[in-house]
């Protein structure tokens, strides 16, 4: 257990649907970081927030948002799904700028 | 804009033997973090080493080693004593240091087969 929760760890959806991504963050950690992985393909950053707020952004669609929460749990919504969505996708969360991060299990997004 | 390369899409290694990756990037600053990471079948990211560039000293744990080349700006990975545990994609990412927006960028990666 990395101490990064994602849930749900699986979800299955129909083109056009809206879904909610999970993310707890390991204890003490500020920021968290969204990722993209799309079959066989390399990691794409999406956001990141910094204790509530966002503080860089990658090749996110504008039909994608996130958030972070005063608890410091992070949600990604997914809307007007499309085929091409299905991913993984990955939360991390970071101590501090030298260690790294620190990712969860993702969760495996199949649009149907 | 930073960019990793990994020009090894596959690579293969007996066990017990050794294997370098290949990483190389490009960037404009001074101050930054290299990572290389693992992703075994069960697609778990999982940090294997990291080197700060402003060390000259090469990175290591256990029988995992970089090689820094800062003007070079290529970081390879060395794996000694290869085991069957080994064989997954790694991934060779760049932290930048931009004042609050840190976010790793990562190469496309290479995938190790061993051969018992």
């Amino acid at each position: 257990d990395s101490g990064v929760t994602q849930t749900p760890k699986h979800l299955i959806t129909a083109t056009g649907q809206r879904v909610t991504l999970r993310c707890s963050p390991r204890s003490g950690d500020l920021s968290v970081y969204w990722y993209q992985q799309s079959l066989d393909q390399g990691l794409q950053f999406l956001i990141q927030y910094y204790n509530g707020e966002e503080r860089a952004k990658g090749n996110i669609l504008e039909r994608f948002s996130a958030q972070q929460f005063p608890d410091l749990h992070s949600e990604l919504n997914l809307s007007s799904l499309e085929l091409g969505d299905s991913a993984l996708y990955f939360c991390a969360s970071s101590v501090d700028r030298s260690y790294g991060y620190t990712f969860g299990s993702g969760t495996r997004l199949t649009v149907v | 804009a930073q960019t990793v390369t990994q020009s090894q899409p596959e690579m293969s290694v007996q066990e017990a033997e050794t294997v370098t990756l290949s990483c190389t990037y490009d960037t404009s600053e001074s101050d930054y973090y290299l990572f290389w990471y693992k992703q075994p079948p069960s697609r778990q990211m999982i940090l294997v080493i990291r080197q700060e560039a402003y060390k000259q000293q090469n990175a290591t744990e256990n029988r995992f080693s970089v090689n820094f080349q800062k003007a070079a700006k290529s970081f390879s990975l060395k794996i000694s004593d290869s085991q069957l545990g080994d064989a997954a994609m790694y991934f060779c990412a760049y932290r930048r240091e931009m004042a609050g927006a840190n976010n790793l960028f990562f190469g496309t990666g290479t995938r190790l087969t061993v051969i018992p």
